[in-house]
């Protein structure tokens, strides 16, 4: 009974190095969000992702920022040239169908806490 | 601009009585609601949800209540227990806009034994 897997959990990186975090979605799942949670904050959508096309990236940061889902492997999310404003826990979610298919309830992985010094 | 408001930073509740958490919303294109909970250290973990054409659903200790006139939506926990001590976040989302999810900031549920 997998859910949502990610990881690293945890990713500790320097100003200016690369952040790599994935995500695997739950299986018959073909649907990938990601969000992000600054301290004291609820979580903020940043993108959406089916099997190889990004349809939605409004909540993605126009620079530095990216994310790809793979026809084979996981999805990622890409930080390059982190800065200190980028320490957040980032949450992947999964859902089956988009909401033409009814309800579309997402389900989470356990989180990347990135902390970058 | 905060579309979905939860007001209570935190609520206290003693073991074995209701808890009711709330949730305000502004954008009337939301049509489907939901609420997680999450431990520290975890991701959030899927409670209910409700569609916009219904006004309550329930799911064994919960029940969601949504109020569409007033936009606002209330989850009740009865009776509460220890182990529902978490983060609870209330979320929506529109068919206007896809799938991504509008969270509120959160309630900190604390129940006393």
């Amino acid at each position: 009974n997998a859910g949502v897997m990610q990881n690293p959990r945890h990713l500790v990186r320097r100003r200016g190095q690369e952040a790599r975090l994935r995500c695997s979605p739950m299986k018959g799942h073909s649907h990938v969000y990601w969000y992000r949670q600054l301290p004291e904050e609820g979580l903020k959508f940043m993108v959406y992702l089916q099997k190889e096309n990004i349809i939605d990236e409004s909540g993605m940061p126009k620079e530095r920022f990216s994310a790809e889902f793979p026809k084979e492997g996981p999805s990622i999310l890409r930080i390059q040239q982190v800065v200190r404003g980028d320490s957040a826990a980032y949450f992947c979610a999964s859902s089956p169908s988009d909401r033409t298919g009814g309800t579309d309830t997402q389900y989470f992985g356990p989180g990347t806490r990135l902390t970058v010094l | 601009d905060q579309q979905v408001k939860q007001n209570s930073p935190s609520l206290s509740v003693q073991e074995g009585r209701i808890s009711i958490l709330n949730c305000d919303y502004t954008n009337s294109m939301f049509d489907y609601f939901l609420w997680y909970k999450k431990y520290p250290a975890e991701g959030p973990t899927f409670l209910i949800s409700i569609s916009s054409i219904k006004d309550k659903n329930e799911d064994g200790r919960f029940t969601v209540f949504l109020n569409k006139s007033a936009k606002h939506l209330s989850l009740h926990i009865v009776p509460s227990q220890p182990g529902d001590s978490a983060v609870y976040f209330c979320a929506a989302s529109a068919m206007e806009y896809g799938n991504k999810l509008v969270f509120g900031a959160g309630t900190i549920l604390r129940v006393k034994s």
